[in-house]
């Protein structure tokens, strides 16, 4: 199985930060891996398919890069309502375990 | 709009049974592989079980497997999720998401059923 990790487990930030969440893989899981946000309370919100493909209405200040086994999310400028916790998510393996990280609350 | 609606949850007992629904509007359902993903209170996000647009290709989370049964009715536009046997760490809200595309996430999600178990 595939495991995932993402450092830091939370972080404290303020509005206009740049923000970078790493999220890594216990092997090579190529460019298969998505972000995901979720607000309190609320259903997780798919921001980035296979590592840095930008979802449809999800601002650009969002970015995620990375290949193989370490991968990162980046806000460029930290908005109110991006203080969620954010979850990688491998989709690589086979059978599919469709893994996710632990998550990393970003909070004020 | 794309619509996922769940439904089903609620308070059973460790060892019953409880049969979740999904129904979805918005959107051509029978095109679209789907998924039900669970979150314990207070903890992270656990994918459980996987079904092809046409029912050809399960998956199970192996912590699941042999007690539960995903299903869909492409008529009816629902996706099911039969647990059996539960157990105490099967208490979480229970999402049903949809499928992007082959290993490019899940797209849309419900708002979520809580299900819990006492022991």
């Amino acid at each position: 199985d595939i495991q995932m990790t993402q450092s830091p487990s939370s972080l404290s930030a303020s509005v206009g930060d740049r923000v970078t969440i790493t999220c890594r893989a216990s092997r090579n899981i190529n460019s298969y891996l998505n972000w995901y946000q979720q607000n309190a309370g609320r259903a997780p919100k798919l921001l980035i398919s296979e590592a840095s493909s930008l979802q449809s209405g999800v601002p650009s200040r969002f970015s995620g890069s990375g290949s193989g086994t370490d991968f990162t999310l980046t806000i460029s400028s930290l908005q109110p309502e991006d203080f969620a916790t954010y979850y990688c998510q491998e989709s690589y393996s086979s059978p599919p375990g469709f893994t996710f990280g632990p998550g990393t609350k970003v909070d004020i | 709009e794309v619509q996922l609606v769940e439904s089903g949850g609620g308070l059973v007992q460790s060892g019953g049974s409880l049969r979740l629904s999904c129904a979805a509007s918005g959107f051509s359902f029978r095109s679209y592989s789907m998924h039900w993903v669970r979150q314990a209170p207070g903890k992270g996000l656990e994918w459980v079980s996987y079904i092809s647009s046409g029912s050809d290709t399960i998956y199970y989370a192996d912590s699941v497997k042999g007690r539960f049964t995903i299903s869909r009715d492409n008529a009816k536009n629902s996706l099911y999720l039969q647990m059996n046997s539960l157990r105490a760490d099967d208490t979480a809200v229970y999402y049903c998401a949809r499928d992007l595309r082959v290993a490019q996430g899940f797209d849309y999600w419900g708002q979520g059923t809580l299900v819990t178990v006492s022991s």
